[in-house]
């Protein structure tokens, strides 16, 4: 079974460029998961959704920050303009919320940001 | 603030010895878990405890949640360079069973 899929892996942008990353829930999963992943401050929550709807965006750092999930199969994470300090691994995870293992997340492999 | 604080951050011994990592916060949880990542990968659960004093064994791991729900430990006996990796905790918290936070992780390393 296709686990959590982001794309892409790796990105190389330059400072005040656009940046959208990628995700696809494993099938069936109703919970999206965002988050950006630094030394300095470990794994932080940005923004999840339930069916779609996003229920907490509170760790979305400013709002050059923006998420969509237009389907149960895609969602986007968008930096517009991207500055040097968004350089992080970010990851997309999913969940079935309230299923018989209770918030079990499954992380895709992350896309390395790095901004110059 | 961080709500959930691991220690240590790092550590690094031989294999074949024990070792025990924390997680510990003010904040009471419904349920913790416990991750483990290698380089370029994302995390991946290994445990979920969810009662208080709860204690939960996989292979050479041993997760205990306190009583109170604050805080966890992970011991690990005998080891083995494949248990190289970062740890994390993360927490649920009490009526946002939708929301999970991270603790910072202790990273790992057992030489052969």
């Amino acid at each position: 079974d296709a686990g959590v899929i982001q794309s892409p892996r790796h990105e190389v942008t330059e400072m005040g460029q656009e940046v959208t990353l990628r995700c696809k829930p494993i099938s069936g999963h109703n919970s999206l998961f965002w988050y950006r992943q630094t030394m300095m401050r470990g794994l932080e929550l940005l923004i999840y959704f339930n069916n779609n709807v996003p229920i907490d965006d509170s760790g979305m750092p400013e709002d050059r920050f923006s998420a969509k999930m237009p389907n149960a199969s895609f969602s986007t994470l968008k930096i517009q303009p991207s500055e040097p300090r968004d350089s992080a691994v970010y990851f997309c995870a999913s969940s079935i919320a309230g299923g018989p293992v209770r918030n079990e997340q499954f992380f895709g492999p992350g896309t390395r940001l790095t901004v110059l | 603030t961080q709500l959930l604080e691991q220690s240590p951050q790092f550590l690094s011994i031989q294999e074949g010895e024990n070792l025990t990592v924390y997680c510990n916060s003010s904040s009471v949880f419904s349920s913790l878990q416990w991750y483990r990542q290698e380089p370029g990968e994302g995390p991946v659960l290994l445990v979920t405890v969810v009662t208080g004093g709860e204690v939960k064994k996989l292979k050479r791991l041993t997760f205990q949640f306190g009583d109170a729900r604050k805080d966890s430990s992970l011991h690990i006996t005998a080891a083995q360079p494949g248990d190289t990796g970062l740890y994390l905790c993360a927490g649920v918290e009490v009526y946002r069973d939708d929301k999970i936070i991270f603790g910072k992780g202790t990273r790992l390393h057992i030489l052969p």
